[in-house]
């Protein structure tokens, strides 16, 4: 079975403030992805890597840096925290393009004050 | 770009009954498709992987159509019961070769049983 850890699954930063959300995946895949869930939205990509170094501007980008330190290793950075900011964030992972599966976290629950 | 719109937001039926969630896609080179279930408090799980050659797919419990003459992909839940509440969502990518390697998802149903 497919692994994908997030860590923390739950934060609360006050705006302004700076958080880093970590993902890692066990699966050996060449692709991770940072998603953001919101009421009315559904899922929206806000970056993604195709490997180690490597970093692709998602569809919702803005406020947002990622990196990709290891083929295991994704992060989601927000370095002046916005309450428009506060969502459900998922990472995920696959092995390859569009056609193969997504293998996802437990997600990280941000709240920003 | 692609878009995907996924109807109904909201769905209740009681235990037993059947049920259908569609999905409409406007790109025609829409090759690769999906629905993915996620349960309270979790990530998304695959439920099915459809390809554009198979239009009729049948898993555990339900069965996923696709219409590809009018874009469509639906899952259609024959006989709910209390696993099936979760939040469902489509998603399409893309073939080989596009230069695309990114799901466009649906915004999600959220299903559950009438008490």
């Amino acid at each position: 079975e497919a692994a994908v850890t997030q860590s923390p699954r739950n934060k609360v930063t006050v705006t302004g403030g700076n958080v880093t959300l970590s993902c890692r995946q066990t699966n050996s895949h060449n692709y991770m992805y940072w998603y953001r869930q919101d009421t009315g939205h559904g899922l929206r990509l806000i970056h993604y890597s195709y490997g180690a170094g490597n970093l692709q501007i998602g569809d919702v980008p803005d406020g947002y840096k990622a990196t990709r330190t290891t083929q295991e290793d994704f992060f989601l950075l927000l370095e002046l925290a916005s309450p428009s900011q506060t969502s459900l964030y998922f990472c995920a992972s696959s092995d390859q393009t569009g056609q193969n599966t997504l293998y996802f976290g437990a997600g990280t629950r941000l709240s920003v004050l | 770009g692609e878009q995907v719109e996924q109807r109904p937001p909201h769905l209740s039926v009681r235990e037993g009954d059947s049920a259908v969630i569609i999905c409409t896609y406007t790109d025609p080179n829409s090759y690769y498709f999906f629905w993915y279930k996620q349960e309270p408090g979790a990530g998304l799980q695959l439920l099915m992987k459809v390809f554009s050659s198979t239009e009729i797919n049948e898993g555990q419990g339900f069965t996923v159509l696709l219409n590809k003459k009018d874009k469509q992909l639906s899952l259609n839940l024959t006989a709910a019961h209390p696993g099936d509440s979760a939040v469902y969502f489509c998603a399409v990518s893309a073939g080989p070769g596009t230069g695309s390697n990114r799901l466009t998802f649906g915004k999600g149903t959220k299903f559950s049983l009438i008490p």
